[in-house]
């Protein structure tokens, strides 16, 4: 019963390759969201899609490119991996409006080496 | 851009003992929602208490209180009779309208619980 749902939760890849997160949410929210957390912890936003719709894209390197086949999914693709490519990766969502915050996913820990 | 900074990297506080974590942010709106979430060593992101601007009334949830002052840019959680399970990071985080719900977050507060 989950309600934000990301796969894998670690991954560990060499330098160069192409990898994908996957998020899925069943709570029927309207908007979805990428954020990266890096190593000081730090959060920040890469993406937000509403309804499918890309409507935040902040200043992330265009290897990173967000795809949202309908409202319940969000994923992540990452080309050309770089070493500072390393973070945990959270997928979000949330209803219409200011006041509901946030569901999270458990994040994917990405390790590039 | 909104900042949003929480001046207290670590803390630590005693069982049952109750704790103040600081968060002052910086906006030109008059309407906004404010947020604290709880990181835990399991990496979940938890809510844990949200405040309207709008509302002067300092929001409540069991053990976690807020004191909001809006002319001050201030939004302090405060934690009561705490727990071992309230080990954990904190983060503040503003939201205002019009920024596609994005959450500004703070750099996080650590938060020990010791015996």
């Amino acid at each position: 019963d989950t309600a934000v749902s990301q796969t894998p939760k670690y991954l560990v890849t060499q330098m160069g390759n192409d990898k994908s997160i996957k998020c899925e949410q069943n709570l029927g929210h309207d908007t979805m969201y990428w954020y990266k957390q890096d190593s000081k912890k730090f959060l920040k936003i890469m993406f937000s899609y509403n309804n499918k719709e890309l409507i935040i894209n902040e200043t992330v390197p265009n290897r990173f490119s967000p795809k949202s086949p309908d409202k319940a999914h969000l994923n992540l693709h990452i080309n050309s991996l770089e070493l500072g490519d390393s973070a945990v990766y959270f997928c979000a969502s949330s209803p219409p409006g200011l006041r509901h915050g946030y569901t999270f996913g458990s994040g994917t820990r990405l390790t590039v080496v | 851009a909104q900042t949003v900074t929480q001046s207290q990297p670590e803390m630590s506080v005693q069982e049952a003992e109750t704790v103040t974590l600081s968060c002052t942010y910086d906006t030109s709106e008059s309407n906004y929602y404010l947020f604290w979430y709880k990181q835990p060593p399991s990496r979940q992101m938890i809510l844990v208490i949200r405040q309207e601007a709008y509302k002067q009334q300092n929001a409540t949830e069991n053990r976690f209180s807020v004191n909001f002052q809006k002319a001050a840019k201030s939004f302090s959680l405060k934690i009561s009779d705490s727990q071992l399970g309230d080990t954990a990071m904190y983060f503040c985080a503003f939201m205002k309208p019009n920024s596609g719900y994005a959450l500004n977050f703070g750099k996080g507060t650590s938060l020990l619980v010791t015996p």
